[in-house]
């Protein structure tokens, strides 16, 4: 089975620009869930989506919005680009959502976002 | 707030030693608790632990979790180079059951050397 999917694997932008980064879970999971990481953070939640509904939320500003399509794949979109946006972002699946406690989350390769 | 810490941050091993990594936490109602490895990229899952007091094992790795003093261990026998990396502790939190999100902890940087 592939595994989670990521693309673009890598992006320069710079401040006030918006950019899209998509995500392709892995066949037959529903849940994508949307992680930042930065040296100073750690891994820090973003959001989850399943069956194209947002179901939680993490401490992040407005610019931060995602979606999910009938076919699970998830893209997140952050607008007005500003330097603090550098970070990789990972998504990960998972079967289901908030479902049965041995559902585990797997990473994709993340898309490496600088902010210049 | 909900909280996961590891220790150390930081270990640098020879091969063949046998390592012992640590995550504590300050949260009550979660799913789960997962480790993962990290090296350059994505986190590969490693455990994931849902009950108190049963090891997971998997060749060198093991790990164990313990609810009532809030904390798990990973433990590496017989290092290898290839197990230089970030080991990451998460907790899927449970959210009246209705979603997926996962704590982490800093992680801990572990250096094997020759």
């Amino acid at each position: 089975k592939a595994g989670v999917t990521q693309t673009p694997r890598y992006l320069i932008k710079t401040r006030g620009q918006q950019v899209t980064l998509s995500c392709s879970p892995i066949s037959g999971h529903r849940s994508v869930s949307w992680y930042q990481q930065t040296p100073g953070q750690g891994l820090q939640f973003l959001f989850e989506y399943f069956s194209e509904t947002q179901r939680n939320k993490g401490n992040f500003p407005g610019r931060f919005s995602g979606r999910q399509f009938s076919n699970s794949r998830s893209e997140m979109n952050v607008s007005t680009l500003e330097l603090g946006d550098s970070a990789l972002y990972l998504c990960a699946s998972s079967l289901t959502s908030g479902g049965a406690s041995t559902d585990t989350q797997y990473f994709g390769p993340g898309t490496r976002l600088t902010v210049l | 707030e909900d909280k996961v810490v590891q220790s150390p941050l930081s270990l640098v091993v020879h091969e063949g030693d046998t390592v012992t990594l640590n995550c504590s936490y300050e949260v009550t109602n979660f799913r789960s608790l997962l480790w993962y490895k990290q090296e350059k990229k994505a986190p590969t899952f490693l455990f994931m632990l849902t009950s108190s007091g049963i090891e997971k094992k998997s060749g060198r790795l093991s790990s164990i979790l313990d609810k009532k003093e809030l904390f798990s261990i990973l433990n590496i026998t017989a290092t290898q180079t290839g197990d230089s990396a970030v080991y990451l502790c998460a907790l899927n939190m449970n959210y009246g059951g209705a979603t997926n999100k996962l704590i982490f902890g800093t992680g801990t940087l572990l250096a094997v050397q020759p």
